[in-house]
């Protein structure tokens, strides 16, 4: 398995401003990945953290908006900007252990809650 | 398009009773199929995941599932239903390209004394 933590925790910004998530993890993984789960809703995935690399971004999703770094295995930031109210929601990094292979299991870390006014 | 069902928003027990949520699945060749749980204010959390062979697989807290490649479905089960299994359930499926998890709609379980 792998321990997961995210900072912060939560947060309440204002419109316009930007907020930088932090998600460390335990042990070195290839797999990272930013999902975002807005009020009642389900999970949806932002972008795949690559290390070394670019994040490739899901449909509905773009850099600008959502720039990620991924500076190391082991750690990776999110950031949101320019926040608008519907940007409000819980923002969950998760890894798949080790090598990351499919039939592994994927974990999530406890998740930013967001609340933009 | 690979993606997963579940077909019930809400699912009420009561305690002591066998529970079920439902999900089905669809993708292209064998699936990886995953259920989550999240608490109030909480991550989530792993449960159990199919990968292959026996098509009962057991998890976490004495969940089960099952998995039946006929009806593409993995339903989630438990012989006895505590007030503590009350949470929202998530069944997903690994995407093989890229291997990221497809997540369905999540069902809320409510299991009341």
């Amino acid at each position: 398995s792998a321990v997961i933590s995210q900072k912060p925790s939560r947060d309440i910004c204002q419109r316009g401003t930007s907020l930088t998530i932090q998600c460390q993890v335990d042990s070195q993984v290839t797999m990272m990945f930013w999902y975002r789960q807005q009020p009642g809703q389900s999970l949806t995935l932002i972008a795949t953290a690559n290390q070394g690399s670019e994040a490739t971004y899901e449909s509905g999703f773009v850099i600008d908006k959502f720039p990620i770094s991924r500076p190391n295995l082991t750690f990776s930031t999110l950031t949101v900007s320019n926040m608008s109210p519907e940007d409000s929601s819980i923002y969950l990094c998760s890894v798949v252990p080790g090598a990351g292979g499919l039939q592994e299991t994927q974990y999530f870390g406890p998740g930013t809650r967001l609340l933009v006014l | 398009a690979q993606s997963v069902a579940q077909p019930e928003d809400q699912v009420n027990v009561a305690e002591g009773n066998p529970l079920t949520v439902k999900c089905t699945y669809s993708v292209s060749g064998n699936p990886y199929l995953f259920w989550y749980v999240q608490y109030p204010n909480r991550g989530l959390q792993f449960l159990l995941k199919y990968i292959t062979g026996d098509n009962l697989v057991k998890g976490s807290y004495g969940f089960e599932a099952e998995f039946n490649k006929s009806q593409t479905s993995f339903h989630l089960k438990k012989p006895s239903a505590l007030v503590s299994d009350s949470a929202l359930y998530f069944c997903a499926v690994r995407v093989r390209q890229g291997g990221k998890l497809i997540f369905g709609q999540g069902t809320e379980l409510s299991v009341k004394p």
